[in-house]
């Protein structure tokens, strides 16, 4: 099987641009689509970005995600960053089995 | 609405039993995969087990794997997760999903003596 690797934090102000990578540890990022969930505290985890690009309804178009073969990773890109922002982000793909596989998790912090 | 509500949680010691429920509405349920996935406090998510819509085809993580089942019953829209020879490394908030958009609010399991 493989793993997600998601750095353990992330900080930017308020009006900037944030991304958080997911790089996936073998095989190849683009044969399972990634999804991206925001966690705030006391939540349940909410998804925001699905098959590596969309974006359920209600979700900002502030919120964009990609995927890179290059360097086997996806992105989660949130620009015009909010304090409202501030949460756990987690990537997620399936695995062969079409068994979840999630990264470690991201802290965002707005500052 | 898809709504997913968890229960079952609680204080249990080092090796012993519990089991979760997680009743479901809003769809069919008896056509649907469903999944439970734990949160450690403060770490990350885990998937735990999987069950497929006639209650066939399952799978765990290897880390629950000989202790937990996983069942479902189709008449009352619930699926179950039992859960024997506790460990205190099993505590966590356990969450059920439908799919990576639908996520009940999940239940607190604490295994310590």
């Amino acid at each position: 099987n493989f793993m997600l690797t998601q750095p353990h934090s992330v900080s930017e102000s308020p009006g900037k641009t944030a991304t958080i990578s997911c790089t996936r540890s073998s095989g190849n990022i683009a044969s399972t689509y990634v999804q991206w969930f925001q966690q705030r505290p006391g939540n349940s985890p909410s998804l925001i970005i699905f098959e590596d690009n969309q974006r359920p309804s209600g979700v900002p178009d502030r919120f964009s995600g990609s995927i890179d073969s290059s360097s086997n990773s996806a992105s989660l890109t949130i620009s015009g960053l909010k304090t409202e922002d501030e949460a756990d982000y987690y990537c997620h793909a399936y695995d062969t089995n079409t068994l979840w596989v999630f990264g470690g998790g991201t802290k965002l912090t707005v500052l | 609405e898809v709504h997913l509500v968890e229960s079952g949680g609680g204080l249990v010691q080092p090796g012993g039993s519990l089991r979760l429920s997680c009743a479901a509405s809003g769809f069919t349920f008896s056509d649907t995969w469903l999944h439970w996935v734990r949160q450690t406090p403060g770490k990350g998510l885990e998937y735990v087990s999987r069950i497929n819509a006639d209650g066939g085809g399952i799978t765990y993580a290897d880390s629950v794997k000989g202790r937990f089942t996983i069942s479902r019953d189709n008449a009352k829209n619930t699926v179950y997760l039992h859960m024997n020879t506790l460990r205190p490394e099993d505590t966590a908030v356990y969450y059920c999903a439908r799919d990576p958009m639908h996520w009940g609010q999940g239940t607190l399991v604490t295994v310590s003596s």
